[in-house]
């Protein structure tokens, strides 16, 4: 059982608003990931972290950020939101070391800008 | 750069009978893992079967066994005895080694729907 959370599962918010997603693992794991994905489509990585203080963008580029103050806390925030933000998005946290060791996901948080 | 191709967008399979899942990737890396992942339409991400690229054995978990072909860059999910609630998106994942960032690229995805 994956010890991953986000919140809020669903969203819908007016278009220039700030928003932040939260993601908390309590797995002790230094990798974590935000993927963005819109219905049906493929997963698309936009930010990762290798641990405290250690943030990179992904191969899709986004107008979110990230910030990485603790282990267990990767929130990702929309300074001012937009339609074409509406997607879901999912964080994932994996241990290091070994190269097979499992990418666990959250449940996901589904945003609506109108 | 790395990448993941699935082929199929959507595939239809009886239930009881067995399904195989088309993925090939692209990597320049030796070192490198496959993963499979299941997502039902509640949006969350289920790990199915890891396979490394040093593992000579095709990974087994249960119904599900994934066919390893290194030469030809290939990894296909075969899930037996299909069952009506493995009807979801099914997505091929690929993982090159921390020097190259330990990131996790995934596939376009196939949506499997199993009939009665």
């Amino acid at each position: 059982e994956a010890d991953i959370y986000q919140t809020p599962r669903y969203l819908v918010i007016g278009t220039g608003k700030k928003i932040t997603l939260e993601c908390s693992q309590t797995m002790g794991h230094d990798k974590m990931y935000w993927y963005q994905q819109d219905p049906g489509m493929e997963l698309h990585l936009i930010h990762y972290s290798y641990g405290v203080n250690s943030t990179e963008k992904g191969d899709l580029s986004s107008e979110s950020t990230v910030s990485r103050i603790r282990t267990e806390h990767f929130p990702l925030t929309l300074e001012s939101a937009r339609p074409s933000h509406t997607s879901q998005y999912l964080c994932a946290s994996s241990d290091a070391g070994d190269i097979g060791n499992t990418i666990y996901f959250g449940e996901g948080s589904w945003l609506t800008v109108v | 750069a790395q990448k993941i191709t699935q082929t199929q967008p959507g595939m239809f399979v009886q239930e009881k009978e067995a399904v195989t899942l088309d993925c090939t990737y692209d990597t320049s890396d030796q070192s490198y893992g496959l993963f499979w992942y299941k997502q039902p339409s509640s949006g969350e991400m289920i790990f199915l079967i890891y396979q490394g690229s040093y593992d000579e054995q095709n990974a087994t978990e249960g119904r599900y066994s994934l066919n390893f072909q290194k030469a030809r860059k290939s990894a296909n999910l075969v899930i037996s005895a299909s069952q009506l609630g493995d009807s979801a998106m099914y997505f091929c994942a690929m993982r090159e080694g921390w020097n190259q960032g330990g990131k996790l690229i995934f596939g376009q995805g196939t949506e499997l729907s199993v009939k009665p």
